[in-house]
């Protein structure tokens, strides 16, 4: 059973970089594409990212130059960095699996989520 | 990108009715890509519906998806207890994927 597991610092002060770890287990993340989420409280999801089994990524434009998404082969992990985080950034994040049918091709929407980890930003 | 919005805001509901949830985009999204999701409190979403009106595994078929182009509906029928929750869209048909901001949907 696959599972993923958000990991990293609770809260970060403002103007620093927030950095997290998905931890996947009971598959190899070099077979999925993977993205980051969040929800920050009371409002809806926004998408933050998407990480190719190659490592190529694409980012949201609205947050695409504060941020970097990589991929862990060798830990079977992958991360995100934001930089310069306001209050703004204070959200429940998420790590999320896209979708393979049994061709092995991916559909871009979410069939595996973490629990997700509360991020908040302050001095 | 693709803004979606998803009315009403809130739905009030006793079990056993049939709840109607609405998403439209502002913009006709390509080969129906959209999904729905279901969020309880402390969890995280589970996908109910993809491609508009595909069921995800598992998913009791008192679960329907329908719509196409701009307008897109969630239909639950016979509601249970267990079906009191927020409900989101999402379109998967361009990037920046995006969400709408959800239907709560609670007992009445």
């Amino acid at each position: 059973q696959v599972q993923l597991r958000e990991s990293g610092p609770g809260l970060v002060k403002p103007s620093e970089t927030l950095s997290l770890t998905c931890i996947v287990s009971g598959d190899s993340i070099s077979s999925y594409y993977w993205s980051w989420i969040r929800q920050p409280a009371g409002k809806g999801l926004e998408w933050i990212g998407r990480l190719y089994p190659s490592g190529n990524t694409n980012y949201n434009p609205s947050l695409e130059s504060r941020v970097t998404m990589s991929l862990d082969t060798a830990n079977n992990q992958f991360s995100l960095r934001l930089r310069s985080v306001t209050a703004a950034d204070t959200a429940l994040y998420y790590c999320a699996r896209y979708y393979y049918d049994s061709r092995g091709y991916p559909d871009f929407y979410f069939d595996l989520w973490g629990r997700g980890t509360l991020v908040t930003v302050s001095s | 990108e693709v803004v979606l919005t998803q009315s009403p805001g809130t739905l009030s509901l006793s079990p056993g009715e049939s709840a109607t949830l609405s998403c439209r985009a502002s913009q006709s999204i390509i080969s129906n890509y959209l999904a729905w999701y279901q969020q309880k409190p402390g969890q995280p979403p589970r996908l109910l519906i993809y491609g508009a009106s595909s069921r995800a595994t598992g998913i009791p078929d008192r679960f329907s998806g329908s719509g196409s182009a701009r307008d897109f509906s969630l239909t639950i029928s016979r509601l249970e207890p267990e079906d009191f929750a927020v409900y989101s869209c999402q379109q998967y048909g361009y990037t920046p994927h995006t969400f709408g901001q959800g239907t709560k949907l609670e007992i009445k």
